[in-house]
This record gives structure tokens, C-alpha cells and sequence, in this order.
């Protein structure tokens, strides 16, 4: 069965550095999505990408953040100068007929 | 505005008893509905959608879900649970192909 896959699975980075996060979505989904989760709350939406362009985000999604796909396959998503508080899992999703599909995250670690 | 509302924060059971999570909702018009299942360090993993039609829908893991529109809600159900179930489940509505708006999740514990 198709799954969404993310790389890496765990990330440890510099505050100030820059990270991207990896995702192949499944083959023939149209919609793309990241969220993330910070350790002990509920899981949050960043941002949702269809026909090559953001279609919504959120507040969290700020000048800090971009996505991109720069591929038939690859989603990324991009923090360019991380702050502690970017410490989170982060859920990349696909979606076909109204249904989204999670990929099993990267843990990203600023330190 | 719209809203999700899981009540139960944690919940334990014993094996083999029967569970219910509760999820409620607030949105103007009906919603799709979603219940998640995230294990301990892993991914989110669909368990069962309610879109239209019967409102028992059946899920994996032998789940099942009853959209009951007059209460708003779409409480998930399990008649006998496993140790293999503790996990946290999360209830997310969502028109479309938006946005998932998740509930603050309920944490399962089973104890032997």
C-alpha cells in the first residue's frame, strides 16, 4: 500500500541554522499539507499546497517558513533561521478524495 | 467559529472492556470526520471517515465510529480493547480538501 515517507527521521540543528525537511507524498495525490505537533499538545496546521502554490496557511506559517516542490515526487518544507521553539514533530500529509494521509514525521531538535 | 472538542482528556480501561471517545463538534455546516490513532513515537494513522450515508461507519483495528448529527457529534467506539490499542486518538473534522482541525486528543491507557 502507497505511504507518504519523510526524511529524516529525527533532526538535531543549531538555532539560527537553517532546515529542510523532506517528504514524498503519495504518487497520485493532488494535495499537500505540513503540521506539526510540539511535544504534549495536539497536532497543528501549517500550511496545505495544491497546483504548486500555498492554498492556505497558518499564523504559525510565518516569513520564516516556505515549502516547496521542487519535483514531481518531493515536498519540502524549509525553516530558514530556527528558533527554539521550531522543537516539534512534523507531519507532512497527502491527500485523494478528501482524505489526508500522514507520513511518520521528523522530529526536529533545536538546541 | 469553527471548533472540535474531545472531553476526555485520558482514559483507562481494562482489557478486554469496551470503550467509547467522545468527540464533538462545532462548525456550520455538517463536516467530513476523521478519527486519527497516533501511537507512542509514531505517525498518525487513519482509523475510520464519515462523509455521508450510514452514520456507523466501521474502521480498522476493529473500531467503529456513529455520526449522530442532532448531538453533533462522532463518538469512536470499541467493543473489546486490546493492550495493543493504548495510544492517543484524535478526532479531526474538515471540509474538503482543507485543513485537518484536530482535537486536543484523548491519551487511551489499558491495564491488564
Amino acid at each position: 500500500e502507497p505511504e507518504v515517507t519523510q526524511t529524516p527521521s529525527h533532526q538535531v540543528t543549531q538555532m539560527g541554522q537553517e532546515v529542510i525537511l523532506r517528504c514524498v507524498p503519495i504518487s497520485n495525490h493532488l494535495y499537500f499539507y505540513w503540521y506539526r505537533q510540539i511535544l504534549g499538545q495536539k497536532v497543528e496546521f501549517l500550511v496545505s499546497f495544491y497546483n504548486n502554490e500555498i492554498s492556505e496557511k497558518s499564523e504559525i506559517f510565518d516569513d520564516q517558513f516556505s515549502v516547496e516542490r521542487p519535483d514531481g515526487s518531493n515536498f519540502t518544507l524549509k525553516i530558514r533561521s530556527t528558533k527554539l521553539e521550531d522543537s516539534a514533530m512534523y507531519f507532512c500529509a497527502s491527500s485523494a478524495q478528501d482524505t489526508q494521509y500522514f507520513g511518520p514525521g521528523t522530529r526536529l531538535t533545536v538546541l | 467559529a469553527q471548533s472540535v472538542t474531545q472531553p476526555d482528556i485520558h482514559i483507562t480501561v481494562s482489557e478486554g472492556a469496551s470503550l467509547e471517545l467522545r468527540c464533538n463538534y462545532s462548525y456550520g455546516a455538517t463536516p467530513y470526520l476523521f478519527w486519527y490513532v497516533q501511537s507512542p513515537g509514531q505517525g498518525l494513522q487513519l482509523l475510520l471517515k464519515y462523509f455521508s450515508g450510514d452514520t456507523l461507519v466501521q474502521g480498522i483495528k476493529g473500531f467503529e465510529a456513529e455520526f449522530k448529527r442532532s448531538q453533533s457529534s462522532f463518538n469512536l467506539r470499541k467493543p473489546s480493547v486490546h493492550w495493543s490499542d493504548a495510544a492517543e486518538y484524535f478526532c479531526a473534522p474538515h471540509f474538503g480538501n482543507e485543513k485537518l482541525t484536530f482535537g486536543t486528543g484523548t491519551r487511551l491507557t489499558i491495564i491488564p
